[in-house]
């Protein structure tokens, strides 16, 4: 079973940021937080992930609070692109049988 | 460049045929993992192999076998097919470095829509 609780729908306006949120609770201190997002009829595509520092990157920048129970996608800039179901994951990493487990998502509206 | 493939992308067939979606993938990954996605868009993990190596195997009907003939390739054979496994399944691979710790991303890539007719 997932592990994050995520709202199931959001709206943003195109050209404003995009904060997605997501708890993740009972986070333990070795489990990484991943978001991924699927463009619809697209594969998943891995967006930024972080354990407990603040990371940016071209896509994103994930915000994690200090107690590590919840964080936020941030989409400085959303485009109609933008569009999609965001998926917040944690998972160890690296272990021989990991996988990800996938949740509902946010589903994304990026408006005109 | 593409990174993970599948074949076909749309597969239509009806019920207790026998078919097969291949995965290739270029990124010289050691793991590769097959998903299926149903119609409430849910995603869910199959399996997964590790150099060539079955290593996770979710409660699938052993009607999916997986077969890894290198570590670049996952196929998935599916025997006497269900209206039930109509569905998008996708293919992914990741670089898995043993010890814990690492971290991973995993690559998706386009999805093979099985229609069961």
């Amino acid at each position: 079973d997932a592990k994050t609780t995520q709202p199931t729908s959001m709206d943003c306006a195109e050209g404003r940021a995009a904060n997605l949120p997501c708890n993740h609770s009972t986070i333990s201190g070795n489990e990484y937080v991943y978001w991924y997002r699927q463009i619809h009829s697209q594969g998943p595509q891995y967006i930024i992930h972080g354990l407990k520092n603040n990371e940016t990157n071209e896509m994103a920048s994930l915000i994690i609070t200090e107690d590590r129970k919840s964080s936020t996608l941030i989409l400085p800039h959303a485009t109609l692109r933008d569009t999609a179901v965001y998926y917040c994951i944690v998972r160890v990493g690296g272990l021989r049988d990991d996988k990800i487990i996938f949740g509902k998502g946010t589903r994304l509206h990026i408006l005109p | 460049d593409t990174a993970v493939s599948q074949t076909p992308k749309y597969l239509v067939t009806q019920m207790g045929n026998d078919k097969s979606i291949k995965c290739e993938q270029n990124l010289g990954h050691d793991t590769m993992y097959w998903y299926k996605q149903d119609s409430k868009k849910f995603l869910k993990i199959m399996f997964s192999y590790n150099n060539k190596e079955l290593i996770i195997n979710e409660t699938v009907p052993n009607r999916f076998s997986p077969k890894s003939p290198d570590k670049a390739h996952l196929n998935l054979h599916i025997n006497s097919l269900e209206l039930g496994d109509s569905a998008v399944y996708f293919c992914a691979s990741s670089q898995v470095p043993f010890g814990g710790g690492a971290t991973d991303t995993q690559y998706f890539g386009p999805g093979t829509r099985l229609t069961v007719l």
